[in-house]
This record gives C-alpha cells, structure tokens and sequence, in this order.
C-alpha cells in the first residue's frame, strides 16, 4: 500500500490564486519531499524537509511538516497557469530501507 | 548535464514478447531505481541499486521481471514473457544516496497488446 496519501486528488484554481495540496502518510519518517510531473515526462524534485524540521521555503513553493499528524502540505502561491501538473508527496520510512514511496498525487489545474 | 535517459520512449509489444528498457543514469549517481506507473497503482518501486548492487527487488510483480546494472552507467529492466497488464509507463531515477532527492528520466510507455 502507499504510504503517502494526497488530498485532493484533483484540484482547479483561478491564475494568481493560491494552491494547498496535503500528504498523510503512516508511519514515521527520516523526511518527506515533493514532487512534481507534468504530461508524458518524469517527475522533478521540488523540495525536501526533514522530520526534524518544520517548514520551508523554496520560491513560492511552502511546505510544512506535522510529525505528530504525520501530514505534509505543500503550498503553492500566486498560481500560474505554468503550475498546471500532478504534485507528489514520497517519504523515506524509517522502517523501508530509507527507499522513497510515493502518494497517488493531486493533479492541479491552473486556469488563466 | 543531460539527465537520466530512458530508451525507448514508447514501446508496443505483443503478448509473450520479450521486453527490454533501458536507463543511463546520471554520471556521479551511485543509485538507480524501476518504478513503474498507472492509473491504478500511482507509482511502484521496482528495484534499487546502489553501487551497481541490487539491494531491494521486494517490488519486482514476478520471475517475468528481471533488472541488472552491469556498470555505472547501465541498467535494464526486462520482461519475458510480456503481458497486458504490464502495460505502464517505466520509470528510471538515480541519486547521488539512497536517501537524496531523484532524479527522474522521461519514462518509457510500455503497451503489450
């Protein structure tokens, strides 16, 4: 089974709006990243944040960790209709070898 | 730097053909990692490498799936006997550590009819 779960699945926004994508996962973790994929390509790295930290900031990207929930969000400012992808949330569990599993992802539109 | 390459990018095979794709990491990286993706299972590991040794190939569906890494630079994933359910995108990603973001190839599409 996955270990990470996005929510929502499917996400539409308006250009210049905000986007809040979540991950709940199970077990505990070294740390969690995201990820993103646009059409037909492979997944880009986004940002990374260890279970010893929590919140970081990369551009307009925003993502906080909650241990004590096992939850991640990501948050993604002032959308731009460049933005339109699947967003992925992968956690390295403690007790899997340290190996990445993925969530199903949240595919978020961004009209312009 | 031109990233990891996959080939071939699209692959359309009958039931029962063999399958090979194939993955050129990035120079540096000492980990590679198979996932596969669909609609229905988002996406799987397959196999990690590290240091050209396989380390956990628990996600590999079946003895109709077999992956090596013969050097630094190479890996393949092969299926024999193909079938229809193994239709899916192929991923290949390498790292510099196990534990370090990935680096991910354009993925081959596999469709065995």
């Amino acid at each position: 089974s996955q270990q990470g779960e996005e929510d929502p699945q499917a996400l539409s926004i308006q250009e210049g709006e905000n986007a809040t994508m979540n991950c709940s996962y199970k077990t505990s973790i070294n740390n969690l990243q995201w990820y993103r994929q646009n059409s037909g390509r492979g997944l880009v790295h986004l940002i990374l944040i260890r279970s010893n930290e929590r919140e970081k900031h990369s551009g307009r990207l925003r993502v906080t960790l909650d241990t004590s929930k096992k939850s991640s969000s990501l948050l993604i400012t002032a959308s731009r209709a460049a933005d339109t992808a699947s967003y992925f949330c992968a956690t390295d569990a403690n007790n899997a070898g340290n190996m990445l599993t993925f969530g199903g992802g949240t595919r978020l539109m961004v009209k312009p | 730097d031109a990233g990891v390459i996959q080939s071939p990018r699209h692959e359309v095979t009958e039931m029962g053909q063999e399958v090979t794709l194939r993955c050129k990491p990035i120079s540096g990286h000492n980990s590679l990692f198979w996932y596969r993706q669909t609609m229905m299972r988002g996406l799987e590991l397959l196999i990690y490498f590290n240091n050209n040794v396989p380390i956990d190939d628990s996600g590999m569906p079946e003895d109709r799936f077999s992956a090596k890494m013969p050097n630094a630079s190479f890996s393949t994933l092969k299926i024999q006997p193909s079938e229809p359910r193994d239709s899916a995108v192929y991923f290949c990603a390498s790292s510099l550590e196990v534990v370090s973001p990935l680096h991910f190839g354009n993925g081959t599409r596999l469709t065995v009819t």
